[in-house]
């Protein structure tokens, strides 16, 4: 059984330009939910996608959207890249029915200079 | 005002000693995640519970529904425990959505 896995580890980006993260779920899990941790900060709930539709969304503008395929790996796009996106991005897989426990991937680290 | 707190924001602690980590929430919920998250940001699961205690290694979680109170404990701390710890809740008005206290980062030295 594989965990949840993130790509790319660490990014830097400049500002007003566009990012796209990646996650792929543990094995069976079908949910997948993106979160925004800044530096000091707990994460924040940024949207969760269930069967490949939006399930739910924090507060947080259209510039952020997301995808989920087939396979329920999931994407987290960014448009017009500020300097207070700059953060930790988790996202976490689960299952609906085992306890709606998560399971976190390591984030990728976006840096917006 | 957070819907999840927690205290204290940080915590030194010599090798051995007892750790207590509270969390305060002020919504109902449904369960409650006990995470450990180390330098670099992998976040792990520790416990997640809804009621009663869990147990496991040195760790031991408490909740009380009823008070909207949950304790992380680490028996004979020691410094690889150094991390920041999180308490995060599911909400019942949104079973789906996890909302995190800011953390406590807790160091314990040699």
């Amino acid at each position: 059984e594989t965990g949840v896995t993130q790509s790319p580890t660490h990014l830097i980006k400049t500002r007003g330009q566009q990012v796209t993260l990646r996650c792929s779920s543990q094995s069976g899990h079908n949910t997948v939910s993106w979160y925004q941790q800044a530096l000091g900060q707990g994460p924040q709930f940024i949207f969760q996608y269930y069967r490949e539709e939006e399930n739910g969304r924090g507060n947080f503008p259209p510039r952020f959207s997301g995808l989920q395929f087939p396979n329920y790996s999931s994407e987290l796009n960014v448009n017009a890249l500020e300097l207070d996106d700059s953060a930790l991005y988790l996202c976490a897989s689960s299952f609906p029915g085992q306890n709606y426990e998560q399971y976190f991937g390591p984030g990728t680290r976006l840096t917006v200079t | 005002k957070n819907e999840v707190e927690q205290s204290p924001q940080n915590l030194t602690a010599q090798e051995g000693e007892f750790i207590t980590i509270n969390c305060s929430y002020s919504v109902g919920i449904s369960a409650l995640h006990w995470l450990q998250q180390h330098p670099g940001g992998g976040i792990v699961s520790l416990f997640m519970l809804s009621s009663g205690k869990k147990k496991h290694g040195r760790l031991i979680a408490t909740i009380n529904i009823q008070e909207k109170h949950s304790s992380l404990h680490i028996t004979a701390s020691h410094p690889r425990d150094s991390a920041v710890y999180i308490c995060a809740a599911y909400p019942n008005y949104n079973t789906d959505k996890l909302i995190f206290g800011t953390g406590t980062r807790l160091q314990v030295f040699p």
